[in-house]
Order: C-alpha cells, then structure tokens, then sequence
C-alpha cells in the first residue's frame, strides 16, 4: 500500500461552491502533515499545515483524522484562481516529506 | 520572498552530456537539502537527501554514480545528473526545511529535458 494516497480527480466544480477532498495515510508514525498546492509546471506551494485540533485559514479548513489515518481539505466558496493540483504530505525532519500524487482542482466559472 | 533559490529553471541538452543543477537556501542555514523528482501526472518522489560535510542520502533505486550530490556549504547542494538520457527528462526541485517537523519550502525547479 502506498504511504499518502489521493483521489486524482479530476474534481470540476462551479465557482463559489465549496469542495473537500481527503488523503489518506499509512505508517502513522508520521507526526507532521501538510497540504501543498501546484500549478502547472510549477513546485509545490505550501498551503497550510495540519493539526489534529484542526485549522483554518481565511476559506481553507484541514483536518487531520489520526483514528481513521486520513487528512482533509476543505475550501469554501472556490474561486477561479483555486484551480490547481493539492498534494497532500507527510513526515518532515530528517526524513523528507512524503507526497501523494495530488488531486486535480478545476473550478468552473 | 524566495526561501529557495534553484538554477537553472529548465535545462536541454543532448544525450550523454552532464547537467549540474544549483540549489541555495536564501532565509536560513540548511545542513540538510531534499532533491525530488517529478515526471507527468506522477507525485513527487524524493531522490536524495543531501547533507552538508557529508555523503547524500540515496533513496532506494536512485544511483549515486549518476546522480551526484555535492552539499559543500550550509547554503548551496547542488545535483549533476551525469551522462544523461532521454528517461531522465524530469522535473527535478529542491527543498529546504528550517527544522524539524516543519513544512518543506521549494526551489522553483529544474524543467530538464534530455534529446
């Protein structure tokens, strides 16, 4: 089984509504996860970290499920400009971070 | 502003030629360095761990003889795919993390294409 696993999408979605989509994990040693945002051709952006209790951030909601082992992210009424692949990651400190292939964002307008 | 600084944006270059790609840590000192690679439609995959004062990291199926990671100063590792082929067409990126547990940032990466 492959360490981060995301739904490739991709997910069409109109401009204004609200979209979540998980990524799951395995090896729950894993103490850190992030949620990073790539454009085409393009390295990936952090976008937020995610802690157990949960956070937000303006229109992006993480949360983090240890009992099931997944994360998830939410956003609230998209824009155009949230278009993009969010990969979801990992690990951290000496070990890197470990990245699902992401999940591809359309919003239509 | 840039955290990670990676030259040069993209790269072509013949078959069997060297390519040596730069990656600088601008906002603080980085004993350790990330190289992934990615190629389309695929996740992003870690190539090596870069340490400075000492030998890199490899992650399993990646060859050290072919990809060379020099980690000379607390702010500069660099990666020279030797001998390149048309399979290694890539994006290559670096990535620095401040401490541990934090987020990695990215270089903004190295488009290589090998003809």
């Amino acid at each position: 089984r492959k360490e981060v696993e995301q739904d490739p999408g991709p997910f069409n979605v109109p401009e204004g509504a609200t979209v979540a989509f998980n990524c799951t994990y395995s090896n729950s040693a894993s103490q850190s996860f992030f949620w990073y945002r790539q454009d085409c051709r393009k390295e990936p952006k952090l976008l937020m970290s995610v802690y157990s209790s949960g956070n937000e951030d303006g229109r992006f909601t993480a949360q983090l499920n240890r009992a099931s082992q997944y994360i998830s992210l939410l956003i609230r009424d998209s824009k155009l400009s949230d278009s993009a692949t969010y990969l979801c990651a990992k690990g951290g400190g000496a070990d890197g971070l470990t990245f699902g292939k992401g999940t591809h964002l359309i919003i239509q307008p | 502003g840039a955290v990670v600084s990676q030259h040069p944006s993209w790269v072509i270059c013949k078959s069997g030629t060297s390519v040596k790609i730069e990656c600088r840590s601008l906002d603080f000192q980085a004993t350790t360095m990330f190289w992934y690679r990615q190629f389309p439609k695929q996740s992003l995959m870690l190539m090596a761990t870069s340490n400075e004062g000492s030998k890199a990291t490899y992650e399993q199926g990646v060859e050290k003889d072919k990809f060379l990671i020099n980690h000379a100063s607390l702010t500069l590792s660099t990666l020279t795919v030797t001998s390149a082929h048309p399979e290694d067409s890539s994006f290559y990126i670096c990535s620095v993390s401040s401490s541990y547990n934090s987020p990695l940032h990215f270089g903004n990466g190295t488009r290589l294409t090998v003809t």
